[in-house]
């Protein structure tokens, strides 16, 4: 069966330190792959999605960044993180080219200090 | 540019009672998918329930059923026989082509014993 793994669960930065959230699915190939962020008591806002190694399509242009090394690994990043990015970071995945709904991971809680 | 309203911020049932959770969208496209997410205090983001926009048959989940007027451009969500484990933020979502997923802003369900 497929499992997606997200860590950490729970991250503390400071301001202008570096980020790196890193998102793993297994049991499938060739996923769509997926980050959102949810502010407090808020709805999900997409950021990016890949359909494959190396393709990143950004939503929302930000502080935030993305990558795909592997088929099967999403990462999002940051080089200087600020305190509006603070919130919930959830990745999602399904299977490629299909109506099948999107599955979440665990999600990260980040917190800017 | 689709759009997900939820009206209801908040709402509460009575165990073993009925509650129905309101959703309107807009969208030009007219072919799309509609999903009900729950995410409990845990922060998992559970699939409750997804219908097809071509679909006129209302998707059902057990307790769980959903009142689709594709005219009207609305997706409210009906629980049935309220359980103290239904109590969750609830969020209407939608998903167009390109595989991009709208949230609302959710509503916060709370079940009284």
């Amino acid at each position: 069966s497929q499992t997606i793994h997200q860590w950490p669960a729970t991250l503390v930065q400071p301001v202008g330190s570096p980020l790196s959230l890193e998102c793993t699915v297994e049991g499938t190939s060739n996923p769509n792959l997926y980050w959102y962020r949810q502010a407090a008591g808020r709805g999900l806002q997409l950021l990016f999605y890949s359909v494959g190694i190396g393709q990143i399509s950004s939503e929302v242009p930000q502080n935030l960044s993305a990558s795909r090394p592997q088929d099967r690994q999403f990462i999002l990043s940051s080089k200087k993180l600020l305190l509006s990015d603070s919130g919930f970071y959830l990745c999602a995945w399904r299977p490629p080219g299909s109506n099948q709904p999107q599955h979440f991971g665990d999600g990260t809680r980040l917190s800017i200090l | 540019a689709q759009t997900v309203t939820q009206s209801q911020p908040e709402m509460s049932v009575q165990e073993a009672e009925t509650v129905t959770l309101s959703c309107t969208y807009d969208t030009s496209e007219s072919d799309y998918y509609l999903f009900w997410y729950k995410q409990p205090p845990s922060r998992q983001m559970i699939l409750v329930i997804r219908q097809e926009a071509y679909k006129q048959q209302n998707a059902t989940e057990n307790r769980f059923s959903v009142n689709f007027q594709k005219a009207a451009k609305s997706f409210s969500l009906k629980i049935s026989d309220s359980q103290l484990g239904d109590a969750a933020m609830y969020f209407c979502a939608l998903e167009t082509s390109g595989s991009r997923l709208t949230f609302g802003e959710g509503t916060q369900l709370t079940v009284n014993p």
